[in-house]
């Protein structure tokens, strides 16, 4: 049973141009979001997060927008630039889960020069 | 100021043999979270240790597997008897504390393969 989604496998963008990720949730536990970022062979990198109490967060070029009601979130990164290119996996996790994480299968972002 | 170590970075065994994997936590953090990625999945839970004492196991296969993070010393997770399936990439992740809402930081992962 996938608690997170990341239905579309990849995503290929212009440089400039803005990136949108998409991640969908079903459990209604979950009560804070992140995004990590992952190159081939290492491991993933915390990008930004959220919280329940928030439907926006900003850091920077990247901004991520939760929405309870369709419970769907989005990671913004705008602009895209190549150095983006990575894979991008949704995260979420629940209170008194001990803060582990339920992972979706993660997006691979191909920013094009 | 060092980031989650694990080694080693990749482990080659036979089937049937035991394999054991590495993680020291960040300076100052004294939790640790063990990650597994198989291929084309997202990173799944297995377990969730503090300093001598298990405090979630609850996405660790029940037998061959096992974790500890003793006083002293890395976090080992150990694998007994692996078999081809076990092959994947093993995510060690560590916190500062306890809390909700807490990122975890990654270590660069143990790549096992089983032949």
């Amino acid at each position: 049973d996938q608690q997170v989604k990341q239905n579309s496998p990849s995503l290929s963008v212009q440089e400039g141009r803005i990136s949108i990720l998409n991640c969908d949730y079903t459990n209604s536990m979950f009560d804070y979001f992140l995004w990590y970022k992952k190159y081939p062979a290492e491991g993933p990198t915390f990008l930004i997060s959220i919280s329940s109490i928030k439907d926006k967060n900003e850091d920077g070029r990247f901004t991520v927008f939760l929405n309870k009601s369709a419970k769907h979130l989005s990671l913004h990164i705008v602009p895209s630039q190549p150095g983006d290119s990575a894979v991008y996996f949704c995260a979420a996790s629940a209170p008194g889960a001990n803060s582990k994480l339920t992972f979706g299968k993660g997006i691979t972002l191909s920013v094009r020069p | 100021n060092a980031g989650v170590m694990q080694n080693p970075r990749h482990l080659v065994r036979r089937r049937g043999q035991e394999a054991r994997l590495r993680c020291s936590p960040m300076k100052g953090h004294s939790h640790v979270y063990w990650y597994r990625q198989l291929p084309e999945e997202g990173l799944k839970f297995m377990v969730y240790l503090q300093k001598e004492n298990i405090i979630d196991e609850s996405g660790m296969p029940k037998e061959r597997f096992s974790a500890e993070f003793p006083k002293e010393g890395p976090s080992i997770l150990r694998i007994q008897q692996v078999v081809r399936g076990d092959s994947a990439a093993y995510f060690c992740a560590s916190s500062p504390y306890r809390g909700e809402n807490t990122e975890a930081f990654f270590g660069q992962g143990t790549r096992l393969t089983v032949v």
